[in-house]
C-alpha cells in the first residue's frame, strides 16, 4: 500500500480556508486517495474521495494533480468545530484496508 | 450518531479480568471490523469479519478474542491483558468488505488495564 506523508499539525483561524497536502510518491494505479475526519474521543468520519483531478461536496474539495503523486485536502471558511486530526489514505477503493498514519491535527481559533 | 453503537464507552480492568466489548451496527452492513487506537499512535485494524466470517487477524495476541454471531453485532472479548493494552477500541462497519469510503465507525470503548 502507498504510504503517505502529511505534516503533523495545522494551525488555523476561524473563517479561513485550510489546506492540508498529503504526500503519495508510491501510488498505484488502481488507488484512490480517502480523507477521513476524527474527532477526540470518536471514531474516523468519512470526508471524500477521489481519483483524479477534483471532487467536492458539501463538507470539503479534493484536489488531485495529473501525476496522482499528491493531494490537498481544501476545507472552505472553517469553524471551531473542525478542529480534528484529519487523515490521509491511499489504496484500492474496494477489497482495500483503511491503513491510517499520523494524520494532521488541525487546530482553529477564534 | 453513525449507525454504529458501542458499549461499554469506557472501561478499567485489572489484568486478570475478564470483559468484553460490544459493538452493533444498525445499517444493514455485511462488513465489520475491531481497530485499536493507542495514544500517540495510529489506528491500527486488529479483525475484519465478513457475513460473520473471520477473514482477517492482524497479528493480534490470542488475549484477544472477537466473536460475530451475526452480521449486526461484533464483540471483543478480553482476558488477561496488558497494562499496554490500554487504548481506545474502535468498531467499523462497511456495506462491502474492504469499502474505503463508506466505512462507518462507532465512538469506541476507552481501555484502562491497570
Amino acid at each position: 500500500l502507498a504510504k503517505t506523508t502529511q505534516p503533523i499539525s495545522m494551525d488555523s483561524y476561524e473563517g479561513q480556508e485550510v489546506n492540508i497536502t498529503c504526500s503519495h510518491n508510491n501510488i498505484a494505479t488502481n488507488d484512490y486517495i480517502t480523507w477521513y475526519q476524527q474527532f477526540p474521543s470518536q471514531g474516523p468520519r468519512f470526508i471524500i474521495q477521489g481519483y483524479k483531478t477534483k471532487v467536492t461536496n458539501e463538507v470539503a474539495s479534493l484536489f488531485i494533480p495529473a501525476d496522482r503523486k499528491s493531494s490537498t485536502l481544501s476545507l472552505p471558511r472553517v469553524s471551531l468545530s473542525d478542529t480534528a486530526v484529519y487523515y490521509c489514505l491511499v489504496g484500492d477503493r474496494r477489497g482495500g484496508k483503511l491503513i491510517f498514519g499520523q494524520g494532521t491535527e488541525l487546530s482553529v481559533k477564534p | 450518531e453513525t449507525g454504529v453503537t458501542q458499549t461499554p464507552r469506557h472501561l478499567v480492568m485489572g489484568m486478570t479480568n475478564k470483559k468484553s466489548l460490544k459493538c452493533e451496527q444498525h445499517l444493514g452492513h455485511n462488513a465489520m471490523y475491531w481497530y485499536k487506537q493507542s495514544a500517540k499512535k495510529p489506528l491500527e485494524l486488529m479483525f475484519v469479519y465478513n457475513f460473520k466470517e473471520q477473514t482477517e487477524n492482524n497479528s493480534v495476541p490470542s488475549r484477544f478474542s472477537p466473536e460475530c454471531p451475526n452480521s449486526s453485532h461484533l464483540f471483543l472479548h478480553l482476558h488477561t491483558l496488558q497494562p499496554e493494552d490500554s487504548a481506545l477500541y474502535l468498531c467499523a462497519s462497511s456495506q462491502v468488505l474492504g469499502d474505503t469510503d463508506t466505512q462507518y465507525f462507532g465512538p469506541g470503548t476507552r481501555l484502562t488495564v491497570l
